[in-house]
């Protein structure tokens, strides 16, 4: 039972167009959203990251939206850039749940052509 | 700064061997957490420690799976008797600690695991 979607494996944008990202939820009890990005051979790194009680977050040309009533977030890339071209894996998390670890999708592959 | 730190990078084995993940979390960071990433499942959690304390293995696959991290700046993960279907990457994650989930974890570069 996946709690975390992310129903798009791969996705292709041309270079300075703009990128985005879904993600799926179905635990209510989530409250917090993170945007991780990897690299071939190397580990997650973190991106961006929301709270419940927003519905929006930026950060330079990366934003992130929450539609909590639809338990669906996205991220927004623009304008894309070569080097945006990597997995971007959405993750969540609960306050006063079981594990302070979090609960990852399984990741869209980006790539952006020139 | 020095991230996280696993060894090995790589390592391959046959089935029935015992297994060894080493990790260095980020210095001063509380929490250290294990995933294993296959593509079937993706990056799944397998073990938390707060202070060096293990809080949830609810994770964990079966027995043959253990962890321990006896200090603040070691962890090991091991796999006894290893068998082909742990094959996958595993990685280590720390992070300060302190508000459950709230601060980004740092993650390691993984090892990936495979068993013949």
């Amino acid at each position: 039972d996946q709690q975390v979607k992310q129903n798009s494996p791969s996705l292709s944008v041309q270079e300075g167009r703009i990128s985005i990202l879904n993600c799926d939820y179905t635990n209510s009890m989530f409250d917090y959203f993170l945007w991780y990005k990897k690299y071939p051979a190397e580990g997650p790194t973190f991106l961006i990251s929301i709270s419940s009680i927003k519905d929006k977050n930026e950060d330079g040309r990366f934003t992130v939206f929450l539609n909590k009533s639809a338990k669906h977030l996205s991220l927004h890339i623009v304008p894309s850039q070569p080097g945006d071209s990597a997995v971007y894996f959405c993750a969540a998390s609960q306050e006063g749940g079981g594990a302070d670890g979090l609960t990852f999708g399984k990741g869209t592959h980006l790539i952006i052509q020139p | 700064d020095a991230g996280v730190i696993q060894s090995p990078r790589h390592e391959v084995t046959e089935m029935g061997q015992e297994v060894t993940l080493r990790c260095k979390p980020i210095s001063g960071h509380n929490s250290l957490f294990w995933y294993r990433q296959t593509m079937m499942r993706g990056l799944e959690l397998l073990i938390y420690f707060n202070n060096n304390v293990p809080i949830d293995d609810s994770g964990m696959p079966e027995d043959r799976f253990s962890a321990k991290m006896p200090n603040a700046s070691f962890s090991t993960l091991k796999i006894q008797p290893s068998e082909p279907r742990d094959s996958a990457v595993y990685f280590c994650a720390s992070s300060p600690g302190g508000t459950r989930g709230r601060e980004p974890q740092h993650f390691g570069d993984g090892t990936r695991l495979s068993i013949l």
